[in-house]
Order: structure tokens, then C-alpha cells, then sequence
């Protein structure tokens, strides 16, 4: 069963520090993976997308990391901001007949504290 | 600034009754989606679109729930008979392409309460 798994569930930390979120995925074939973040209330904006490729992708504050061969990606926040708080969705893209599959991770919930 | 936008952006109704949501995708886009967040499940793809075409809605209970896109500046979903367990928020996404390999834009979202 094709599964994306993220850790931690929640995550509370300190204005300026840095944070590492993780997702595992065992989707395939791999398509593409993305990091979303969704804020309270709102739909969920991209981050970033990876290909099988790609093993680093930036956005500003936030760097996502890939290994395709463990199968596993990751999330950085650096120098976090109270603005960061929001829930953070990781996505793996499977190709199937209908053109795609998309299998979400349960998120994790960050939160930044003054 | 173009966005998704869906309404209403929240609906309360009681059981029993029809409920039909709607979605106008980003001008030019060629893929709709439609997903359910709940707290427990997360965010689930119901159903997607590309050229008004279903592709896939294997993620849609079929007994009460359709998809439509009448046309290509509106996408809808509807419940009948809605039931408390269809509680959520439904957002619906937009993208060019293949769903798999594109950036989709979300919308606002419904929250939708059924009592």
C-alpha cells in the first residue's frame, strides 16, 4: 500500500531557531514529491517541488531535501518566524493510467513561539 | 492576482439535505481537483478533472456524491443526500497538464457542517 508518513506530528519551537521536518514515503513509481503549507483556515500553498532528480530544492527560508533511494525527504525552516506557523503537508505523485495518483502525509503541525 | 475561488465558504445543513459546491478554477487552467480535509483523515483527492473530462474520481463515494464541469470557468460538487459524517473542508485545486507533474493552486475551501 502506497503510504507518505510524517514526523513529527507537532512541533513547537522558538522564534529564530531552526527546524527539520520528515516525511517517508513508499509510493511507486515516484512522480514528483511535494511540501505544502497550510495555514489555519486557508487551502494549502506549495513550497516546493522534487523530481526523482532532484535532491535539493529551496524557497526562501525553506530547503527540502529528497533521497529517492531511502526514500525519504525533508523539510528545513531556518531562522523560523511566528509566520511559519501553519501545518506542513507532504505529497508524493505517482504516475498511474488516469494520469496521476497523489498519496498525502498527515502533516505536521508546527508551531513558533515568541 | 489570480486565485481559485469556491462558495460559499461555509454551509451549514442538516442531514438529509442536498448540498452543491462550487469552484471556479484560475483562468486558463486546464486541471481541476476536488479534495476533503478532515482532522482525522488529513487531505483525501476525491476527484479530478482535466479538460472537463473526469479522469479519476475513485476517490468519491459514487452513491451521494457527483462531480461536474459545466463549463470551463466552473466546477461543482455536490452531496445528496448529505450526512454528518460528509463534515469537512473541500477545497478545490487548479493546475495546467498532467495532475501529477504541475503546480496546483488551492482555494480558500468549504467548511461544511451537517447536523
Amino acid at each position: 500500500k502506497n503510504q507518505v508518513e510524517q514526523s513529527p506530528q507537532s512541533l513547537i519551537i522558538l522564534e529564530g531557531k531552526n527546524c527539520t521536518l520528515q516525511c517517508n514515503y513508499t509510493v511507486s513509481p515516484f512522480s514528483n514529491l511535494r511540501w505544502y503549507k497550510q495555514d489555519t483556515g486557508r487551502g494549502p500553498v506549495s513550497l516546493t517541488i522534487m523530481t526523482f532528480s532532484e535532491n535539493t530544492k529551496s524557497n526562501g527560508r525553506y530547503t527540502a531535501t529528497l533521497d529517492a533511494d531511502t526514500k525519504q525527504s525533508s523539510l528545513h525552516i531556518t531562522a523560523s518566524q511566528l509566520s511559519d506557523s501553519a501545518s506542513y503537508i507532504c505529497v508524493v505523485s505517482v504516475m498511474n493510467n488516469a494520469g496521476n495518483m497523489l498519496t498525502f502525509g498527515g502533516g505536521t503541525r508546527l508551531m513558533v513561539k515568541p | 492576482d489570480a486565485r481559485v475561488t469556491q462558495t460559499p465558504r461555509h454551509k451549514v445543513t442538516e442531514m438529509g439535505q442536498e448540498v452543491t459546491m462550487r469552484c471556479q478554477p484560475i483562468l486558463g487552467h486546464n486541471t481541476v481537483f476536488w479534495y476533503r480535509q478532515t482532522m482525522m483523515q488529513g487531505l483525501e483527492l476525491l476527484a479530478y478533472f482535466r479538460n472537463r473530462a473526469p479522469l479519476d474520481d475513485s476517490g468519491m463515494p459514487k452513491d451521494r456524491f457527483s462531480a461536474e464541469m459545466p463549463d470551463a470557468t466552473l466546477a461543482t460538487l455536490k452531496i445528496q443526500p448529505s450526512e454528518p459524517r460528509d463534515s469537512a473542508v473541500y477545497f478545490c485545486a487548479s493546475g495546467l497538464g498532467l495532475a501529477g507533474s504541475y503546480e496546483q493552486y488551492f482555494g480558500p475551501g468549504t467548511r461544511l457542517t451537517v447536523t
